[in-house]
């Protein structure tokens, strides 16, 4: 099928580490990504990895890719309660414009 | 403006009239989604455009028709509403090369009595 899973819902500490989990569908996509919808507002892209790649960091965010497994995590060091939002992981099915996402993750960050 | 607008931001509406959620964006994106958010559900895609003069169903469709007259716009249309389309509906574009981002609009907020 065409289901990306995720948990969803994650509570961490401030200053603690999160790492949010999804396991996606098509071997084939090119690229995978990772959304954060904060409330009452669209989603925005937090970070994308290519899928040649195994790992990415991008200052407090690392994403690892695991192809044979498809799974993707996306990694937050030293969390903030700013960080408290519903993360989205998302797939383009190769050789089309559909998007598939994930339920979405809600982080809860206790102060 | 720079980005993706929709209107209205949020609506009533009696079950068995017709609405249109207005969606327009300004990057010249070839590429414009609806999605609808549900509690548990995620984001599930009701129909894209892959270019001005095209469209295709995602994954809901039923009950909801789009059309693609220029490239800014992107109007979805519930021709009769029931209950269930109560939801947070979502307009997306993405310029289709590269990484192929997908820039979200803030949302229509729908409830169908």
């Amino acid at each position: 099928g065409e289901d990306v899973e995720q948990s969803l819902f994650l509570s961490v500490r401030e200053g603690d580490s999160s790492v949010i989990n999804c396991t996606y569908t098509d071997s084939s996509s090119t690229y995978l990504y990772w959304y954060k919808q904060e409330p009452g507002a669209g989603l925005q892209l937090l970070t994308y990895i290519f899928s040649n790649m195994d790992m990415k960091q991008d200052q407090r965010l690392t994403v690892l890719l695991n192809k044979k497994d498809k799974h993707l995590s996306l990694r937050i060091a030293d969390t903030q309660t700013g960080d408290s939002a519903i993360y989205f992981c998302a797939e383009i099915l190769s050789g089309t414009y559909k998007y598939i996402f994930g339920t979405g993750t809600r982080l809860k960050v206790l102060a | 403006i720079a980005g993706i607008t929709q209107a209205p931001t949020s609506q009533i509406l009696a079950a068995g009239r017709r609405m249109t959620l207005r969606c327009t964006q300004d990057m010249r994106h070839n590429a414009m989604y609806w999605y609808r958010q549900d509690l548990g559900l995620g984001l599930r895609l009701i129909h894209y455009s892959n270019t001005a003069g095209t469209t295709g169903k995602g994954e809901v469709p039923d009950g909801y028709s789009v059309s693609r007259a220029n490239t800014d716009d992107f109007p979805l249309t519930l021709a009769s509403a029931v209950p269930s389309q109560t939801s947070v509906y979502f307009c997306a574009s993405s310029d289709s090369r590269g990484v192929d981002t997908q820039y979200f609009g803030p949302g229509t907020r729908l409830t169908v009595l």
